[in-house]
């Protein structure tokens, strides 16, 4: 079992630019929820995906989008970057049950310059 | 508002003490709760888990977590720490929403 998977694993944009990061969830699992964990900080929730669908949002503007493939795969896209956007972003897989744990992958480590 | 909080943001403890890391939460019912290691350039490791019953949560690594009702707590605690253990620590609160609230976190270091 591979895990959660991510790619890239680094990535530099100037602002201004659109970036779309990639995650493959462990497998069995069909939720795939994203999170942005800025230096130093806890990781904040961005958005769940679940039958294709954006089934939570957390406290993210709408330059903030994502998809869910058929095969459960997800991909973050950010659209106008902002210097703020520097964070380490983290997918994290899970069946839909209440309390089941969320299985997390390395992140992707963006930086706006 | 809901919250979760971790009042320390670095400890510093020595190879083979004892340590605890803080965690309260203010949320109107009990959340399910939950630690994360995190070493560097690493995802998140889940080390144990709260959800009803025993308010002694045994997890990976030789940790344990206490849950307080009382004192809205749920304190990480490992009875020797090892220097591998040096990492941050966040602790999170689940509810309905089904997705994960996360605290600030707390660096450990570990002194020879």
């Amino acid at each position: 079992d591979a895990g959660v998977t991510q790619s890239p694993t680094h990535l530099i944009k100037t602002r201004g630019q659109q970036v779309t990061l990639r995650c493959s969830p462990k497998s069995g699992h069909d939720t795939v929820s994203w999170y942005q964990q800025a230096l130093g900080q806890g990781p904040q929730f961005i958005f769940q995906y679940y039958e294709e669908e954006e089934r939570q949002r957390g406290n993210f503007p709408d330059r903030f989008s994502g998809h869910q493939f058929p095969n459960y795969s997800s991909e973050l896209n950010v659209n106008a970057l902002l210097l703020g956007d520097s964070a380490l972003y983290l997918c994290a897989s899970s069946p839909l049950h209440w309390g089941d744990e969320q299985f997390f992958g390395p992140g992707t480590r963006l930086t706006v310059l | 508002a809901q919250s979760v909080t971790q009042p320390d943001i670095h400890i510093t403890v020595s190879e083979g003490a004892s340590l605890e890391l803080r965690c309260n939460y203010s949320y109107g019912a009990t959340p399910y709760l939950f630690w994360y290691v995190q070493s560097p350039g690493q995802g998140l490791q889940l080390l144990l888990k709260y959800f009803s019953g025993d308010t002694l949560v045994q997890g990976i690594k030789g940790f344990e977590a206490e849950f307080k009702r009382s004192q809205s707590s749920f304190n990480l605690r490992k009875p020797s720490v090892h220097w591998s253990d040096a990492a941050e620590y966040f602790c999170a609160a689940q509810t309905g929403a089904n997705n994960l609230f996360f605290g600030t976190g707390t660096r450990l270091t570990v002194i020879p």
